[in-house]
């Protein structure tokens, strides 16, 4: 699977830290997302962009900040986090037709833990 | 509110049995429901999703699911489980209201066993 490519897989990092992590669809969607996945709780929709454009912004701490250069990357900088911000962090991509009909495909993840 | 129940955590079955995934939602007007698998150390893949129409979906890898409108129920199946289906489903629904940007509510995840 291809189609959607995060960087780091894994990311080990301290407090006072500043890391990013990396996305990359080769889907020629028009959406990309940002979830966060703990274990045994539903997905956690954090960001949106749409056509590059943040649309959603789900009440996530200032310590995330997303970045969309161009429809086919996405970043997610990392600074000063927290232990319980340690989790799988999922990025997606879309075609977004306005009809609600279009699935997402996701990368593999980025596993996150902060010390 | 909108909202998607997955009523087990774990599901465990026999390999050759027939599986099922247990989904439930809620949702004003009408539902769009999907079927997502993530595999151990993966990301998620798409199954399968109903839209309109006939209330039997098929998807990938041989599964398939009821859409029931009666008892807002979307169960995933399969006629004989695989020990390669073992992982952890999750069911969403899209929000379509007019100021959820048509996001996805998602279930929690229900881990399929499925034991030799």
């Amino acid at each position: 699977e291809t189609g959607v490519t995060q960087t780091p897989r894994h990311l080990v990092m301290g407090m006072t830290n500043k890391k990013s992590l990396k996305c990359e669809q080769h889907l020629g969607h028009n959406a990309m997302y940002w979830y966060k996945q703990s274990a045994k709780k539903p997905l956690e929709l954090m960001f949106v962009y749409n056509f590059k454009e943040q649309t959603e912004n789900n009440s996530v701490p200032s310590r995330f900040s997303p970045e969309c250069p161009n429809s086919s990357h996405l970043f997610l900088h990392l600074h000063t986090l927290q232990p319980e911000d340690s989790a799988l962090y999922l990025c997606a991509s879309s075609q977004v037709r306005g009809d609600g009909t279009g699935e997402l495909f996701f990368g593999e993840g980025s596993r996150l833990t902060v010390l | 509110a909108q909202s998607v129940a997955q009523p087990e955590d774990q599901v465990n079955v026999a390999e050759g049995n027939p599986l099922t995934v247990k989904c439930t939602y809620s949702v004003s007007g009408n539902p769009y429901l999907f079927w997502y698998v993530q595999y151990p150390n993966r990301g998620l893949q798409f199954l399968l999703k109903y839209i309109t129409g006939d209330n039997l979906v098929k998807g990938s890898y041989g599964f398939e699911a009821e859409f029931n409108k009666s008892q807002t129920s979307f169960h995933l199946k399969k006629p004989s489980a695989l020990v390669s289906d073992s992982a952890l489903y999750f069911c969403a629904v899209r929000d379509m209201s007019m100021d959820s940007n048509y996001q996805l509510i998602w279930g929690a995840g229900t881990k399929l066993i499925i034991k030799p």
